[in-house]
């Protein structure tokens, strides 16, 4: 069965440092996601990616972040410049109008700063 | 803006004892309900979803759920537990209009052996 694959999945980085965590979505998806989950918090939804263009973002979403699509397979995100409040695991998800609506997860990238 | 509410935080059920995990949401156009499941230390795996038709639906490993619109509920529900469904439920309701899923905060289960 066709899924999403993240890697790293696990990262540990200084505080200050760029982070770039990547994906594959699944092959014929479109529509392209990042959630995160602080520990022993929710899923939250970051941002949403179509047609090569962020469709939508939530508040969390600041300019130290930014999303990228640079080939036809990999879809990153990117953290500029880390703070200690960005440790959280990292979910990318994708989903194709075709496959009934339902949002495919990968296992997730752990992010650690120190 | 759309919302989920998981009222409880976990759930112990003895094994083979009925499980039901409590879901209210809240949208303002149709809503697209789902089920997903995080065994520790690994992602999240879709269980169910309603869209539309059935008030029932069936999922994987046993598990179904109800749709309820008057109520506003999306209870998730399986006949018989097992120990191996000890995980965390997350609840996750999308207006038909967007693709953002919003997720409640997870009911950690327990099934006793």
């Amino acid at each position: 069965e066709p899924e999403v694959t993240q890697t790293p999945s696990h990262q540990v980085t200084q505080m200050g440092q760029e982070v770039i965590l990547r994906c594959v979505p699944i092959s014929n998806h479109l529509y392209f996601y990042w959630y995160r989950q602080i520990l022993g918090q929710k899923v939250e939804f970051l941002v949403s990616f179509y047609n090569n263009e962020i469709s939508e973002k939530s508040e969390i979403f600041d300019d130290q972040f930014s999303v990228e699509r640079p080939d036809g397979s990999n879809f990153t995100l990117k953290i500029r410049s880390t703070k200690l409040e960005d440790s959280a695991m990292y979910f990318c998800a994708s989903n194709s109008p075709y496959s009934g609506n339902t949002i495919y997860f990968g296992e997730g990238s752990w992010l650690t700063v120190v | 803006a759309q919302s989920v509410a998981q009222p409880e935080d976990q759930v112990n059920v003895a094994e083979g004892n009925p499980l039901t995990v409590k879901c209210t949401y809240s949208v303002s156009g149709n809503p697209y309900l789902f089920w997903y499941v995080q065994y520790p230390n690994r992602g999240l795996q879709f269980l169910l979803k309603y869209i539309t038709g059935d008030n029932l639906v069936k999922g994987s490993y046993g598990f179904e759920a109800e749709f309820n619109k008057s109520q506003t509920s999306f209870h998730l529900k399986k006949p018989s537990a097992l120990v191996s469904d000890s995980a965390l439920y997350f609840c996750a309701v999308r207006d038909g209009g967007n693709n953002r899923l919003a997720f409640g905060k997870g009911n950690q289960v327990v099934v006793i052996p």
